[in-house]
């Protein structure tokens, strides 16, 4: 089983649709967690950190359920520029080991 | 400016040749990662290094080595052990602890031919 998994995609949504991206993670020793951008033959960008509590940054909302091992990131009023891949991020507990998922792909169409 | 750079940006390497991927960063950062992407691929973690003259293997560690002699400088070689080596690399950056995020250089597409 891999460490962090994302399905794939990719997800076609229209502009103005509300999209949501589920990944799950297998060691509990995960301390911190990340949603990365990356869009197509470039490096991955922080897109936000995702906090306990859940936290939201204009249009995008992360949630964490740490019971369930269980990271969700949902985008409102989806515009075209929305469209790439979105990486779940995982940092093991003392080690600064940095483990990303499959990536799940958005492509938001007119 | 602050930044990670990778070079060169385009690597093409005969079969059986060993090639070295540069990784350079001036943001005072303790750790540095290298990954590897394959196409429609997630990013697997080849080697990790928290500080100067210490580094772990990540999970597809066979046919990769590295050097941590500086903060600022963590270089990739890609042997002729590693199978399969057409991929794109990407170096990675942060500040040790768990709540920091990580920044990546553009990155360097390797090619066997």
């Amino acid at each position: 089983r891999k460490e962090v998994e994302q399905d794939p995609g990719p997800f076609n949504v229209p502009e103005g649709a509300t999209v949501a991206f589920n990944c799950t993670y297998s060691n509990s020793a995960s301390q911190s967690f990340f949603w990365y951008r990356q869009d197509c033959r470039k490096e991955p960008k922080l897109l936000m950190s995702v906090y306990s509590s859940g936290n939201e940054d204009g249009r995008f909302t992360a949630q964490l359920n740490r019971a369930s091992q269980y990271i969700s990131l949902l985008i409102r009023d989806s515009k075209l520029s929305d469209s790439a891949t979105y990486l779940c991020v995982v940092n093991i507990y003392n080690t600064d080991k940095l483990i990303f998922g499959t990536g799940t792909r958005l492509q938001v169409f007119p | 400016d602050g930044g990670i750079t990778q070079s060169p940006k385009y690597l093409f390497r005969k079969e059986g040749q060993n090639v070295t991927l540069s990784c350079e960063q001036n943001l005072n950062h303790d750790a540095m990662y290298w990954y590897r992407q394959d196409p429609g691929q997630g990013l697997r973690l080849i080697y990790y290094s928290q500080i100067v003259n210490d580094f772990q293997k990540g999970d597809i560690a066979e046919g990769y080595s590295v050097s941590r002699e500086k903060k600022e400088s963590f270089p990739l070689t890609v042997t002729s052990a590693q199978k399969n080596p057409t991929a794109f690399y990407l170096c990675a950056s942060s500040y040790t602890g768990a709540s920091h995020q990580a920044f990546f250089g553009q990155g360097t597409r390797l090619t066997v031919v």
